[in-house]
C-alpha cells in the first residue's frame, strides 16, 4: 500500500529556533516530491524535488530528497511567527496522481 | 492568469441530504483536475482525479461521486451525506506554465462542509 508519512504531526517552538520536518514515503512509480505550506485555505507551493542530494533553497527554507532512503526533510532556520502553518508533503506518482501525507502543524511562539 | 473558483465557500447540511460542490478552472485548457478532502487541519486525502471530460478516477470508496461535464468544470456530489463527510474540500489543477499536466498543483480556496 502506498504511504506518505510526515513527522512530527505537531511541533511548537520559539521564534528564532530552527526546525526540521520529515517526510518518508513508500509509493509505486515515484516521480517527484513536493512541499506545500497551508496557512488558512489554499496550500501554497514551496519546493519540488526530483533528484537525490540536490538542496533546494528559498530564503530561510531549504529541502533535500534522499531517494535511496525514501525520505525528504524541510528545514526552516531563524523561524518567525509567520512560519506557523500546516506543512504538507506530497508525492507525484506516475502521470496523474499527487498524494499527500498527514501534514505537520508548526506553531511558532513569540 | 490561472484561477480556480470553488463554491459554495461554506455549507452546513443535515445528515442524509444531497451535496453538490462545484469547481471551475480558468486560464488553462484540458488540465488534470483533483478533489481533495482535509479533516481538521490535517493532510489532504485524494478523493478523485480526472484527466479529461467524463474521465473520473476514484481513490477512496465512499458515498461521494465526481463528474466532469466540461473541460474546466469538476463537480463533487453525494446523494446522502454522512457525518464523516464533514471537512474542507479543495479542488486543484496543475500549474498552466508547467504544461497543465501533473506536477506542481494550484489549489482553489476550498469549500468547508459541516454535516450535522
Amino acid at each position: 500500500e502506498d504511504k506518505v508519512v510526515q513527522s512530527p504531526l505537531s511541533l511548537v517552538v520559539h521564534e528564532g529556533d530552527t526546525v526540521t520536518l520529515n517526510c518518508s514515503y513508500e509509493v509505486t512509480n515515484f516521480r517527484s516530491l513536493l512541499w506545500y505550506k497551508q496557512e488558512k485555505k489554499a496550500p501554497t507551493f514551496l519546493f519540488m524535488l526530483t533528484s537525490s542530494g540536490i538542496e533546494k533553497k528559498s530564503g530561510r527554507l531549504s529541502s533535500i530528497l534522499d531517494k535511496k532512503e525514501l525520505f525528504s526533510i524541510l528545514n526552516i532556520t531563524a523561524t518567525q511567527t509567520g512560519d506557523s502553518a500546516v506543512y504538507l508533503c506530497g508525492i507525484i506518482q506516475g502521470a496523474q496522481k499527487l498524494v499527500f501525507g498527514q501534514g505537520t502543524r508548526l506553531t511558532i511562539n513569540p | 492568469s490561472q484561477t480556480i473558483h470553488q463554491w459554495p465557500a461554506t455549507l452546513v447540511q443535515p445528515v442524509g441530504s444531497p451535496l453538490s460542490l462545484e469547481c471551475t478552472v480558468e486560464g488553462t485548457s484540458n488540465p488534470n483536475l483533483y478533489w481533495y478532502r482535509q479533516a481538521a487541519g490535517r493532510g489532504l486525502q485524494l478523493l478523485f482525479y480526472s484527466v479529461g471530460i467524463g474521465q473520473i478516477s476514484s481513490e477512496v470508496p465512499q458515498n461521494l461521486s465526481a463528474s466532469r461535464p466540461q473541460d474546466r468544470q469538476f463537480i463533487l456530489s453525494s446523494k446522502k451525506l454522512l457525518l464523516s463527510d464533514s471537512g474542507f474540500y479543495l479542488c486543484a489543477c496543475p500549474i498552466a506554465q508547467r504544461g497543465g499536466r501533473t506536477g506542481e498543483l494550484f489549489f482553489g480556496e476550498g469549500s468547508r462542509l459541516t454535516v450535522l
